[in-house]
């Protein structure tokens, strides 16, 4: 099927690492993709990773890429009460240019 | 540059009445999506265009829907008649020419139902 997974919930300290991961289907995605939304708002673009890429790191965020197990990873390091948010991955499917979304990970940062 | 331009934000209908979103893309995107987020459903596309002329409209539910692009700088979404089950967050994105893909979200309209 064209699902992408991802897991509902995930609670962290501030200051903690963050790590959200995502399952994907199809593995001749060329890109994929890390969203936020903050309540009340849209989509925010955070990064992608090409994925002839093992890892992108942009600041405090880092984009691992399993590509045999098609796993994507995103861990936000020094987590802060303002990143609070719902995170979707997202790839496109071959000969697709819209991208289809996982369920989100909601992520909860307790001071 | 402004951003993903959506309108009106927010809308409360009745059941029965048509509704019309609008949007408005980045200048210079060639791309347009429309998405439908509903806690049951998530994220789904609805119907995308590339230069102004609809691609994939698969996701469009039914026949109560429709989506034009008239030119580079505006599309509509109409629903006619509204229905209950309709009322969710219709997001519209924009996209450039690019191999990336990536995406570029309006702030959404929030529907209502009644």
């Amino acid at each position: 099927g064209e699902d992408v997974e991802q897991s509902l919930f995930l609670s962290v300290r501030e200051g903690d690492s963050s790590v959200i991961n995502c399952t994907y289907t199809d593995s001749s995605s060329t890109y994929l993709y890390w969203y936020k939304q903050e309540p009340g708002a849209g989509l925010q673009l955070l990064t992608y990773i090409f994925s002839n890429m093992d890892m992108k790191q942009d600041q405090r965020l880092t984009v691992l890429l399993n590509k045999k197990d098609k796993h994507l990873s995103l861990r936000i390091a020094d987590t802060q009460t303002g990143d609070s948010a719902i995170y979707f991955c997202a790839e496109n499917l071959t000969g697709r240019r819209a991208l289809t979304f996982g369920s989100g990970t909601r992520l909860q940062v307790q001071p | 540059d402004a951003g993903v331009i959506q309108s009106p934000r927010h809308e409360v209908t009745e059941m029965g009445q048509e509704v019309t979103l609008r949007c408005k893309p980045i200048s210079g995107h060639n791309s347009l999506f429309w998405y439908r987020q509903t806690m049951m459903r998530g994220l789904e596309l609805l119907i995308y265009f590339n230069n102004n002329v609809p691609i994939d409209d698969s996701g469009m539910p039914e026949d109560r829907f429709s989506a034009k692009m008239p030119n580079a700088s505006f599309s509509t979404l109409k629903i006619q008649p509204s229905e209950p089950r309709d009322s969710a967050v219709y997001f519209c994105a924009s996209s450039p020419s690019v191999r990336t893909d990536t995406q570029y979200f309006g702030p959404g309209t929030r529907l209502t139902v009644l």
